[in-house]
């Protein structure tokens, strides 16, 4: 099983809301990412968990606050967006982190966001 | 530095028709996987292929086909008789060790018509 799930698959929050996106995989991967995706853009990368720990951090603003409760879960934390924000988000794991990149990602469908 | 180029940002075919999207790589380090990945209309990214810098063997996959060339930094990728299900971007990454990041081209679209 090499899926990844991620909830819920659209969102449209106003600036001043509060939200969150989750993402599950249950393969035992011991990494996980955001991403983000503009259209007709490549993903960017957002945040990496590496054991359940935050080891980067793109230099993404603080209105997007991520937290990983377990190996298998990921939420992504959304507060005072801007509509610039709007944008396919990705969760992909994989089961080594990034710094040993042998190991592919597996990506989820991603929640398609809509700040207005 | 690492780089990753797409040249062909949109490509469409007959169904049936092969086609050959084009990657090519940038790296110093001499150990490198590059990989593939499909994103069709509905947004998920599907890992195809992972690929090893210290091995250069072609790989066939059903009607996907991947020629690996050291000497001229390209990870082609082939679909021999496309079909519409295809229609997809198609998106080449790098990844090095230690790096942080995988280093995605642009992607190429492609659409098969039918």
């Amino acid at each position: 099983d090499t899926e990844v799930t991620q909830t819920p698959k659209h969102l449209v929050m106003g600036m001043t809301n509060k939200k969150s996106l989750k993402c599950e995989q249950h393969m035992g991967h011991r990494a996980m990412y955001w991403y983000k995706q503009k259209a007709k853009k490549p993903p960017e990368l957002m945040f990496v968990y590496s054991y359940e720990k935050l080891s980067i951090n793109e230099s993404v603003p603080s209105r997007f606050s991520p937290e990983c409760p377990n190996s298998s879960l990921l939420n992504l934390h959304l507060h005072a967006l801007q509509p610039e924000d709007s944008a396919l988000y990705l969760c992909a794991s994989s089961q080594e982190p990034l710094s040993a990149p042998s190991y592919e990602q597996y990506f989820g469908p991603g929640t398609r966001l809509t700040v207005t | 530095a690492q780089k990753v180029t797409q040249a062909q940002t949109e490509i469409s075919v007959v169904e049936k028709e092969d086609v050959t999207l084009d990657c090519v790589y940038e790296t110093r380090d001499t150990t490198y996987y590059l990989f593939w990945y499909k994103q069709p209309p509905s947004g998920e990214l599907v890992f195809l292929i992972r690929r090893n810098s210290f091995d250069e063997q072609n790989e066939i996959s059903g009607r996907y086909s991947w020629n690996f060339q050291k000497s001229t930094s390209s990870f082609n990728f082939t679909i021999t008789a496309s079909q519409v299900v295809d229609s997809a971007v198609y998106f080449c990454a790098l990844g090095a060790t230690g790096a942080n990041n995988l280093f995605f081209g642009t992607g190429t679209r492609l659409t098969v018509i039918p």
